[in-house]
């Protein structure tokens, strides 16, 4: 099992263009996480699924925030248009269902927005 | 609003000796409570959780204590090895909210030799 697998692992991109972050599950898991670290927020919760239905997206910053989940295994996070704020750590992180807390999260995505 | 918090950004600590990582919180519907690890450019690892039921719980070297009445817990560390040196996150959930996880803003570890 590879895990959880996040692509690309950075990404550097001017301001106003669209970014997709992308991300594989670990097979059997059926929830899944997008969370940004920055460092006076620590880890914060975008949005999460379960079962490839949006939960809670309470989270996402604004509009410019997408995340979709195509199928069980895949999830993208768009940002469109992207702004120099953006820059962060994106992680994803799987986990096999309710009651259970063992994410397992993805290396992450290093966003830089110029 | 940060629900959980790590005041301290970082901690030093001597090989050897005991670290002491503390959060607070303040939602009192938050009745299960995590640590993670992070490494450089490693995703966080689960490291030790504590239900609300329980005000310690042990894994080897490292144990977690929950204070609730004070909305605090804390993870001890006892000896500290080199191969500590972390990002250390605390996180919590409520049970009505499942799934949903709040971090903290992590506490960086470094073991000294």
């Amino acid at each position: 099992d590879a895990g959880v697998i996040q692509s690309p692992r950075h990404e550097v991109t001017e301001m106003g263009q669209e970014v997709t972050l992308r991300c594989k599950l670990i097979s059997g898991h059926n929830s899944l996480f997008w969370y940004r670290q920055t460092m006076m927020r620590g880890l914060e919760l975008l949005i999460y699924f379960n079962n490839n239905v949006p939960i809670d997206d309470s989270g996402m910053p604004e509009d410019r925030f997408s995340a979709k989940m195509p199928n069980a295994s895949f999830s993208t996070l768009k940002i469109q248009p992207s702004e120099p704020r953006d820059s962060a750590v994106y992680f994803c992180a799987s986990s096999p269902g309710r009651g259970n807390y063992g994410y397992t999260f993805g290396s992450g995505t290093r966003l830089t927005v110029v | 609003d940060q629900q959980v918090k790590q005041n301290s950004p970082s901690l030093s600590v001597q090989e050897g000796r005991i670290s002491i990582l503390n959060c607070d919180y303040t939602n009192s519907m938050f009745d299960y409570f995590l640590w993670y690890k992070k490494y450089p450019a490693e995703g966080p690892t689960f490291l030790i959780s504590i239900s609300s039921i329980k005000d310690k719980n042990e894994d080897g070297r490292f144990t977690v204590f929950l204070n609730k009445s004070a909305k605090h817990l804390s993870l001890h560390i006892v000896p500290s090895q080199p191969g500590d040196s972390a990002v250390y996150f605390c996180a919590a959930s409520a049970l009505v909210g499942a799934q949903k996880l709040v971090f903290g803003q992590g506490t960086r570890l470094t073991i000294n030799p």
